[in-house]
């Protein structure tokens, strides 16, 4: 079992929809991080979260938005996208950003598709 | 900045032979050293870490790793394999705070267990 819980495991959306990602961990983690995973590519990070706030965001388009409502749940916010936006999407946590090689915790990811 | 090589995109092997997935890794600070290995349709679940101390490191699933400073390598190594540890394996590095700590991941190996 996963301590990182990533809800909903499978999503498919048109274009001109606006969904959720959601991802929650109960580890007492300040660190939190969303990943894009094409098939057969390492994770691309996209976004980090220290203690609520955003610390990086890897020049990714405006139609991801993420939200971090508090130190345990972390959202990634879908509107408009392109089929090549397609992937498994994935959450991680860690105790803190870059805290002296602490490793982060993966869910199990949302697998998106956009029509 | 780092870089993380992974020499083998994939590696055939039968049940209960040995394996040694190879990672080199290129930094000009010390780092932090992770195998994550991916299962199908699931997140990454770590499988070893190095941060300090002794080069032998120990892992879940009878998997160990051995870091050479001298070569920058981490390969991972498991005796004797098993039909269930067909999986993707990433090699990831951190660093001690140039990157925020953030993972540099290789590109992955398949590694594929026949009976």
């Amino acid at each position: 079992d996963t301590e990182v819980t990533q809800t909903p495991k499978h999503l498919v959306m048109g274009m001109t929809n606006k969904k959720s990602l959601k991802c929650e961990q109960h580890m007492g983690h300040r660190a939190m991080y969303w990943y894009k995973q094409k098939a057969k590519k390492p994770p691309e990070l996209m976004f980090v979260y220290s203690y609520e706030k955003l610390s990086i965001n890897e020049s990714v388009p405006s139609r991801f938005s993420p939200e971090c409502p508090n130190s345990s749940l972390l959202n990634l916010h879908l509107h408009a996208l392109q089929p090549e936006d397609s992937a498994l999407y994935l959450c991680a946590s860690s105790p803190g950003q870059g805290s002296f090689g602490q490793p982060q915790h993966f869910g199990d990811g949302t697998r998106l598709s956009i029509l | 900045a780092q870089s993380v090589t992974q020499l083998d995109s994939q590696v055939p092997v039968f049940e209960e032979a040995p394996v040694e997935l190879r990672c080199n890794y290129s930094s000009s600070v010390s780092v932090y050293l992770f195998w994550y290995v991916q299962y199908p349709n699931q997140g990454l679940q770590l499988l070893l870490k190095y941060l300090s101390g002794s080069t032998l490191v120990k892992g879940i699933n009878g998997f160990e790793a051995e870091f050479n400073k001298s070569q920058t390598s981490f390969h991972l190594r498991k005796p004797s394999v098993h039909i269930s540890d067909t999986a993707e394996y990433f090699c990831a590095v951190s660093d001690y705070g140039g990157s925020q700590g953030n993972l540099i991941f290789g590109k992955g190996t398949k590694l594929s267990v026949k009976p």
